[in-house]
């Protein structure tokens, strides 16, 4: 198991809600990114977040949102729900330095469906 | 656009065979090459990851080629164990950055005992 974890593991959302999902990252890394995975597909970047600020955006509506707090920890917010937006959420933590990084671990995911 | 194509979608080996799966990319900027492990209700898991200065990277069963100038690279499971059933997702990433992916759309295997 990765030290990284992601909550909550399921959730059940009506179209127009919003919500929060949750990302712990492992001790000693510094940034998250985003991925969403719809079924029977490959993760699809959203956005990553470095020491708090976020740093890069993939193709994705700014409905769509993050936080990274001081501890590294990040949220991925969603608004105004989409039935689309019905996937497994996964969040991979890593850390980067000025001229090296490590290899990126990834929570076991957030179940979202969207009804 | 998908900047990163896999193939096959799916793939059933028998046990003690040969699994391979292949992805093209089209960007001459990626620069580092992860194949994922995925296990149901698992996050994807680092299997091996090769950089383009190399053809070949050989850990333990697995074995990623690489050609750069066909922008192709493949992964081969030796030996195939039911244990290795799973998905398997291609990667590609430029710079430094190992946690800004973009994905293949992931192999299916099935390996027979």
């Amino acid at each position: 198991e990765t030290g990284v974890t992601q909550s909550p593991t399921h959730l059940i959302k009506t179209r127009g809600q919003q919500v929060t999902l949750r990302c712990s990252s492992q001790s000693g890394h510094n940034t998250v990114s985003w991925y969403q995975q719809a079924l029977g597909q490959g993760p699809q970047f959203i956005f990553q977040y470095y020491r708090e600020e976020e740093n890069g955006r993939g193709n994705f509506p700014p409905r769509f949102s993050g936080l990274q707090f001081p501890n590294y920890s990040s949220e991925l917010n969603v608004n105004a729900l989409e039935l689309d937006d019905s996937a497994l959420y996964l969040c991979a933590s890593s850390f980067d330095g000025l001229s090296m990084g490590t290899e990126a671990f990834f929570g076991q995911g957030t179940r979202l469906t969207v009804v | 656009q998908q900047q990163v194509k896999q193939s096959p979608q799916s793939l059933i080996v028998q046990k003690g065979g040969i699994s391979i799966i292949n992805c093209a990319y089209e960007n001459t900027a990626f620069d580092y090459f992860p194949w994922y492990q995925q296990f149901p209700g698992k996050g994807p898991a680092l299997l091996i990851a090769i950089r383009p200065d190399v053809s070949e990277k050989k850990e333990g069963r697995f074995t990623i080629s690489f050609n750069k100038s066909a922008k192709q690279f493949s992964l081969h499971i030796m030996d195939s164990q039911p244990g290795d059933s799973a998905t398997y997702f291609c990667a590609a990433s430029t710079g430094n950055n190992f946690n800004k992916f973009y994905f293949g759309s992931g192999t299916k295997l099935n390996v027979k005992p």
